[in-house]
């Protein structure tokens, strides 16, 4: 299973444009990369899914890199009710069990108004 | 998109006493599982795989006779904290994954909410 790190925290400021990287150098060829955002107190919720390049849905956009030993979520225009833990999770997530996957230690983003 | 709840939310028990906790898929059948604990400003960490119908396999370090858990059905999956200490208070969380019992699977992981277990 592929190791991820991330940065411990990140401080912003209400509508500026976060991006949170995420290493993942040993990443395999059937590997997605997938990220999750947690709220104190309530269980992680799915936030975006990619495999290369670049996918964007209503909240998000993730950028990967050619050699995708990498990965970068952007958040435009972060909100207070941004303020989370962030976590990016590599694994061959469409064929195994996602589950199996570990969690790093996340990122925490701070958004101050 | 696909629910998955837990119950209860948050339980307080006596040391020594046995707590369980419930995670069903709402929406969706789930033959597969996850159990996780988080302590207070640290990361999920999984401690088993619930498999319906047949027994759970557990991570390392993880005391298979401590946590007992049962998947009788495709939406039911139960962690049964026996002979709580206040060493066991924590919070637990469950995950499945849609599509593995059939259907599409999209790799996105949905989770409950999340049980607060405090152990007096």
């Amino acid at each position: 299973l592929a190791k991820t790190t991330q940065p411990i925290s990140m401080d912003s400021y209400e509508g500026q444009e976060v991006n949170i990287t995420c290493s993942h150098n040993n990443i395999a060829t059937n590997d997605y990369i997938t990220w999750y955002q947690q709220f104190p107190s309530q269980g992680p919720r799915f936030i975006i899914q990619g495999y290369k390049t670049k996918v964007t849905n209503e909240v998000a956009s993730l950028f990967i890199p050619a050699d995708r030993k990498s990965s970068t979520l952007s958040l435009p225009r972060v909100s207070l009710s941004d303020t989370a833990v962030y976590y990016c999770l590599v694994g061959d997530h469409l064929n195994t069990n996602a589950g199996k996957s570990t969690f790093g230690d996340g990122t925490t983003l701070t958004v101050k108004p | 998109g696909a629910v998955v709840s837990q119950h209860p939310s948050r339980v307080i028990c006596k040391s020594g006493t046995s707590v369980k906790i419930e995670c069903r898929s709402l929406d969706f059948q789930a033959t597969t599982m996850f159990w996780y604990r988080q302590f207070p400003k640290q990361s999920l960490m999984l401690m088993a795989t619930s498999n319906e119908g047949s027994k759970a396999t557990y991570e390392q370090g993880v005391e298979k006779d401590k946590f007992l858990i049962n998947h009788a059905s495709l939406t039911l999956s139960t962690l049964t904290v026996t002979s709580a200490h206040p060493e066991d208070s924590s919070f637990y969380i469950c995950s499945a994954q849609p599509g593995l019992a059939g259907g599409p699977v999209t790799g996105e992981l949905f989770f409950g909410e999340g049980s607060r277990l405090t152990v007096l």
